[in-house]
């Protein structure tokens, strides 16, 4: 079957534009995770998803942050007036809820700020 | 806040050596796992431990989690160049209900 899909693949703005990155979670995942993961560096934790609420929102890194999700699906991360320290490789997993269950994660969208 | 730490952060190995990364946190874990990401890759989960003191073999990797919960380790046995990458242990801090804690990651190089 599919797995987690994103796109775009490869991103490249210039500063201040807002870029929108997308996620499609395995059908029938009901949680979903946006990490980012900087050049050499660990998966930082953004925003989890259980269907379509958000109860952990504490990793977004500012207020230009945000994300959203349709249902049990489709997922936005929007990012607005981007910065050059945005620069980064935005990794999405999906998974069934409860700590138990492995994240599946996407290719990721990496992202260049010009 | 909560953090589960991994270390090294680093370690370069020559093939045939083994290899070991360590996983640690400040408070129980109501289970552990573990990632491998390939060089240009995203991770890729390898397994799952739940109960105290469990072991698990998968081939040359050994698994294991502490009596008390609170640490676990990744053994390789005779590295091959098809091991690199960066493994990374994530926590499970609140059985579900809060998302996995990951490490930052242990980069493993073999030299050939």
């Amino acid at each position: 079957g599919a797995g987690v899909s994103q796109s775009p693949s490869n991103k490249v703005t210039e500063k201040g534009k807002d870029v929108e990155l997308r996620c499609d979670p395995i059908s029938g995942h009901t949680a979903l995770y946006w990490y980012r993961q900087r050049l050499g560096q660990g998966l930082e934790f953004l925003i989890y998803f259980q269907g379509n609420s958000a109860p952990d929102k504490s990793g977004l890194p500012s207020d230009r942050f945000s994300a959203e999700r349709t249902g049990e699906s489709v997922s936005t991360l929007t990012i607005q007036r981007t910065q050059q320290e945005d620069s980064a490789v935005y990794l999405c997993a999906s998974g069934l809820a409860g700590g138990l269950n492995e994240q599946f994660f996407g290719p990721g969208t990496r992202l260049t700020v010009l | 806040g909560q953090q589960v730490m991994q270390i090294p952060q680093y370690q370069h190995v020559q093939e045939g050596e083994d290899f070991t990364t360590y996983c640690n946190s400040s408070t129980t874990l109501s289970n552990i796992q573990w990632y491998k990401q390939r060089p240009g890759g995203h991770p890729v989960f390898l397994i799952q431990l739940v109960k105290s003191g469990e072991v698990k073999k998968q081939k040359r990797l050994t698994f294991q989690f502490g009596e008390a919960k609170k640490n676990s380790s990744l053994h390789i046995t005779a590295t091959q160049t098809t091991d690199v990458g960066t493994y990374f242990c994530a926590g499970d801090l609140n059985s579900g209900n809060t998302p996995l804690v990951f490490g930052k990651g242990t980069r493993l190089s073999v030299i050939a």
